[in-house]
């Protein structure tokens, strides 16, 4: 099974500053059409999760620019350049290019 | 706009069977796969499985083979996961979440969540 491994566990940020999460996958996640099976999640507290970034730097329909995804094989970050207060929850990588695996999660607070 | 709805809360009985619904609109039902996720009280997401709504073929992580069923029923556009022999530690909220084309595609859209108790 591929392990997905977030940190940090936990995020206090100020709103304004910039907030960055690292997942790091035991397999590269690189399938052979090329493209990358490394998805962002942010859960808001007692919601459904929801795609924030899908094939490792896409942004999903609607996701606001402050959000973006990066890296490639095993390592990747999100990166949020601004926190608002509505970003609040746990955001959650996950990887679907051998079944589907999540990691841990962060929770990011203001 | 794409929805996936999902039957309301249950309540069951340690050793007992519960069988959620995720009734799907505004997509072609038997285009996408559909996955399962579930989150135990302040717990992380673990994937359980998907089924291929065109075919009805399934893969379910290891962990909930032998106990885990999903079907769908393509008439009503509806996906389904039964869970057998429950125990304390099924205590959760049961997702449907839509994949893609493919099995290795990830998940966009996501239902309500389905809240199950096991509690005797």
């Amino acid at each position: 099974d591929i392990v997905m491994t977030q940190t940090p566990l936990s995020l206090s940020v100020t709103p304004g500053q910039p907030a960055s999460i690292s997942c790091k996958s035991s397999q590269s996640l690189l399938h052979s059409d090329g493209k990358t099976y490394l998805y962002w999640y942010l859960q808001k507290p007692g919601q459904s999760p929801q795609l924030l970034i899908h094939e490792g730097s896409n942004r999903f329909s609607g996701v606001p620019h402050r959000f973006s995804g990066s890296g490639s094989g095993t390592d990747f970050t999100l990166k949020i350049s601004r926190v608002e207060a509505e970003d609040v929850g746990v955001y959650y990588c996950m990887q679907s290019i051998q079944l589907v695996t999540f990691g841990g999660g962060t929770k990011v607070e203001i | 706009q794409v929805q996936l709805v999902q039957s309301g809360a249950e309540v069951k009985k340690p050793g007992a069977s519960v069988k959620v619904s995720c009734k799907a609109s505004g997509y072609t039902f038997t285009g996408y796969y559909m996955h399962w996720v579930r989150q135990a009280p302040g717990q992380g997401l673990e994937w359980m499985g998907w089924i291929n709504p065109n075919n009805g073929h399934t893969e379910y992580a290891q962990k909930f083979q032998g106990r885990v069923t999903m079907t769908r029923d393509r008439s009503i556009t509806t996906a389904y996961m039964e869970v057998s022999s429950l125990t304390s530690d099924d205590t959760a909220v049961y997702y449907c979440a839509l994949g893609g084309a493919y099995d290795y595609y990830g998940m966009d859209v996501w239902g309500q969540g389905t809240t199950v108790i096991v509690s005797s």
